[in-house]
């Protein structure tokens, strides 16, 4: 199976702040990943496939990158609303794995 | 509008076979490329991809739990069913499903339901 590692686990940030994590995979995926963003008690949201579309409805701070096997999301102004785990997911091959995640809190 | 609803037991025992259904609306189980996916996520934990299954019946598993898992679909009834043999107190989870589709040759999952725990202990 694919492997997703994600950097940082835990990021303490500001509103306004901008923000990247990195999801690494441990072999190449092409550009078959996503994002997604989950609150406490709530269930996933996409908000990019592909690597880098941004799915209907998602504010354009929000934004990816990357193929092969090194993907990036960046937050380019955080907002009081971004405060939330964030994973990746490769759906490239059979078993689609997810990152362990990034919690990202209030400094 | 799209909605998946997830229902089964909260609570089974070590041993006991799990039986998730999840109801869909707002869109087909018979649309062409598309299809339902289970996700679980343990109390303060990653989420884990356990299954899927599409319109044309291909399925596909978790390899690490394809052994214990079974995925059907009823398209009159608009439910998808996961079953999970042989439960255990890891298993413990908030079980999620999920609508899943192809959009210009990749896989997207957009819509979620809310998802149920499931708690595993005698």
């Amino acid at each position: 199976d694919i492997q997703l590692t994600q950097s940082p686990s835990f990021l303490s940030a500001s509103v306004g702040d901008r923000v990247t994590i990195t999801c690494r995979a441990s072999q190449g995926i092409s550009s078959y990943l996503a994002w997604y963003q989950q609150k406490p008690g709530k269930a996933p949201k996409l908000l990019i496939y592909a690597a880098s579309t941004l799915q209907s409805g998602v504010p354009s701070r929000f934004s990816g990158s990357g193929s092969g096997t090194e993907f990036t999301l960046t937050i380019s102004s955080l907002q009081p609303e971004d405060f939330a785990t964030y994973y990746c997911q490769q759906l490239n091959s059979l078993g689609f794995t997810f990152g362990p995640g990034t919690k990202v809190d209030i400094k | 509008q799209v909605t998946l609803k997830e229902s089964g037991p909260v609570l089974v025992k070590p041993t006991e076979t799990l039986t998730l259904t999840c109801t869909v609306s707002g869109f087909s189980l018979s649309n062409a490329r598309m299809g339902v996916s289970w996700i679980r996520q343990p109390p303060g934990k990653a989420l884990e991809w356990l299954a899927h299954i599409f319109s044309n019946d291909e399925k596909s598993y978790s390899t690490s739990l394809k052994s214990r898992l079974t995925i059907s679909k009823d398209t009159s009834k608009s439910q998808v069913v996961l079953t999970m043999t042989n439960m255990d107190p890891v298993d413990t989870a908030t079980y999620y499903c999920a609508r899943i589709g192809v959009v210009q040759g990749v896989i997207i999952t957009d819509y979620w339901g809310q998802g149920t725990l499931v708690t595993v202990s005698s």
